[in-house]
């Protein structure tokens, strides 16, 4: 069975620092890996995606995150954090010709001045 | 505007009055699915849809219904509420099954039976 762990409930960071909220999957053969965020009252929004190629994925709103087959990893990093980032951030993945996508648990980032 | 519309947004009900819970989508997508988002759960699937006419049993089906006459819509039904399903659901969808499509995701519909 697939799986997707997110094991941090909240990341706290000041604006202008570096940020990063953790993601470690598990899943048969080849992953898709995703990154969702969520604003308060709103349904997810796609951030971005990693399906093969260049292990460093760029996104919407200035985020990256960094696929590491070897560690089973896919951290969504932003290198200046800014105040209207504070939301919360879903990792999830499918395998190779699943019909299923994991979400993880989901992660509270907390961006203050 | 290309978007996901579920509705209502909010919903109070009692144990066991039959409800349903719209969702339609303008971007001509295949794919459909309903989520429920609990507090440290994360998103767990309920039903999926991959065309009209097909739906499959996610995670979490038990006391749900689908259906998928249409393309674009794809209610979720619950006959007999009970209040472990009290829940914040999304409905989602895709161009396809989702291996390269992102889901667009609804803004939800907050549930709660007393």
């Amino acid at each position: 069975a697939q799986s997707v762990a997110q094991p941090e409930d909240q990341v706290n960071v000041a604006e202008g620092n570096p940020l990063t909220v953790k993601c470690t999957y598990s899943v048969s053969g080849n992953p898709y890996l995703f990154w969702y965020v969520q604003y308060p009252n709103r349904g997810l929004q796609f951030l971005l995606k990693y399906i093969t190629g260049d292990n460093l994925v760029k996104g919407s709103y200035g985020f990256e995150a960094e696929f590491n087959k070897s560690q089973t990893s896919f951290h969504l990093k932003k290198p200046s954090a800014l105040v209207s980032d504070s939301a919360l951030y879903f990792c999830a993945v499918r395998g190779l010709g699943g019909n299923k996508l994991t979400f993880g648990t989901g992660t509270q980032l907390k961006v203050e001045l | 505007e290309a978007q996901v519309t579920q509705n209502p947004r909010y919903l109070i009900t009692v144990t066991g009055k039959k409800l349903t819970v719209t969702c339609s989508q303008n971007m001509n997508h295949e794919y459909m699915s309903w989520y429920r988002q609990d507090p440290g759960l994360g998103l767990r699937q309920i039903y999926y849809s991959m065309n009209v006419e097909v739906t499959d049993k996610g995670d979490v089906p038990e006391g749900y219904k689908v259906s998928r006459k249409e393309k674009r819509n794809f209610p979720l039904i619950l006959e007999s509420p009970s209040p472990n399903q009290t829940s914040l659901y999304f409905c989602a969808s895709s161009l396809d099954r989702g291996d390269n499509s992102p889901l667009h995701f609804g803004n939800g519909t907050r549930l709660t039976v007393t």
